[in-house]
This record gives structure tokens, C-alpha cells and sequence, in this order.
């Protein structure tokens, strides 16, 4: 089946600096990925929708000042966490569909386990 | 808001017997209700896809029922075996997907 890779897969880093992520979908092309949060012990929450050559689409309460998405090639989008808090602290995954329109599976990269100190 | 529920935060049963899981929804039903296992740590890998005008869809061991009557979509694992142990969720829509909280499943030898 088709591979979604993440990149890193845990980070730490010191409250207000920023904190990049990457999601590659490694063999098939995806014009739209989508962002997740996951909470400990909770639901994965949409945070974005990623739009290749285009602006993202968040949802309600998804600061877009604070999470910038970078979608600028076919298989690579990016999710920035700026000026980073210890409440972002989360697990984000991210998602990419693959297949025939109509039979599209969302295939969902491994995550990244985001620290703040 | 549409809603997904999955009100058993746990199931713990013997190896070899049938595992059911439910997922409630809340409002109009939702197009598509899709079914997706997940371990520690790990991303969601998907498992089954049921339409609204299906009532019941297989995959090997996995079933998957829809009854737009009572707002609720049940999941069974079949024979199952302790490497079937995971959180499985249920999850609304197509490709922006909602999420329930998930039910951990542990299977004991």
C-alpha cells in the first residue's frame, strides 16, 4: 500500500522557538494531505487542510498565524509550530489520500511526537 | 456538531472470540463511516469503509455493520488473536475525517 513518512518523528524544543514537521507521501502524488493534533488519551482533531500550490484551509480555532502549512510540491507538505508553548505539546500526524477518485484511502503517516519545554 | 462516539474507552477478551465494538453518531448520518486501528504511538492505518446505503461490509477476519436507524456502525474481529490488541477508532466522513476517542482492545491468550 502506499507510505506516508513523517519527519522527525519526536522533537523537543524550548518554549518560543519554532518547531517544523514534514509529510512526504513516498509513492504516490497528493494534492491535498491533511494535519492532525492528537492529545494524550484523546481523539485525533483536523487541524488543516493542506492544498498543494495553494493556501491551507483550517478549522475553526486552528490559529494559521500560529501553524503555518507549506504545501509546494506534490508529495511534501509542511507544518510549522511558531513561537512554540508547552500546550502545543502533541502528537501530530498527518494524512494523505490515495487512490481513484471515488475509492481514496487516507493513508496516515507514523506522527511526530512534539515536546516543549 | 457531528459527533462520533465510542463510548467503551476498553474491551478485554480471550483469544479465539468474537471482539464488537460501537461507534455512535450524532444528527444525519454521515456519508461514510470508516473504521482504522492504531497502536501506541503510531499513526492510524485504515481498516474499512462503509457507505450510508451499505448495511454490513467484510474484510477477512474485520465486519463492519451500519444501521442509520440507530445512529450506530458496530465493528467485530472475529477469532481473534492477541496480536489484534490495538485502539480502533471510528471515524465520520471521507477524506476530513472525525474522529471518536477510540476503544482499546486487549485480547488475552
Amino acid at each position: 500500500g502506499a507510505v506516508v513518512s513523517q519527519h522527525p518523528s519526536w522533537v523537543i524544543c524550548k518554549s518560543g522557538t519554532s518547531v517544523k514537521i514534514e509529510c512526504r507521501s513516498l509513492d504516490f502524488q497528493a494534492t491535498t494531505m491533511f494535519w492532525y493534533r492528537q492529545f494524550p488519551k484523546q481523539s485525533l482533531m483536523l487541524m488543516a487542510t493542506s492544498n498543494e500550490g495553494s493556501k491551507a484551509t483550517y478549522e475553526q480555532g486552528v490559529e494559521k498565524d500560529k501553524f503555518l502549512i507549506n504545501h509546494a510540491s506534490l508529495t511534501l507538505s509542511t507544518l510549522t509550530v511558531t513561537s512554540a508553548h508547552p500546550e502545543d505539546s502533541s502528537f501530530y500526524i498527518c494524512s494523505a489520500p490515495s487512490g481513484t477518485s471515488g475509492t481514496d484511502t487516507q493513508y496516515f503517516g507514523p506522527g511526530t511526537r512534539l515536546t516543549v519545554l | 456538531s457531528q459527533k462520533i462516539e465510542q463510548n467503551s474507552e476498553a474491551l478485554n477478551i480471550q483469544e479465539g472470540k468474537t471482539a464488537t465494538l460501537t461507534c455512535n453518531y450524532t444528527n444525519y448520518s454521515p456519508a461514510y463511516l470508516q473504521w482504522y486501528r492504531q497502536d501506541p504511538g503510531r499513526g492510524p492505518v485504515f481498516l474499512l469503509l462503509i457507505r450510508e446505503n451499505e448495511k454490513e461490509k467484510r474484510k477477512e477476519r474485520l465486519k463492519v455493520t451500519f444501521d442509520t436507524t440507530l445512529k450506530q456502525s458496530l465493528f467485530h474481529i472475529t477469532a481473534s488473536q492477541p496480536a489484534d490488541s490495538a485502539t480502533y477508532l471510528c471515524a465520520r466522513g471521507f477524506q476530513k475525517l472525525v474522529f471518536g476517542t477510540g476503544t482499546r482492545l486487549l485480547v488475552s491468550p
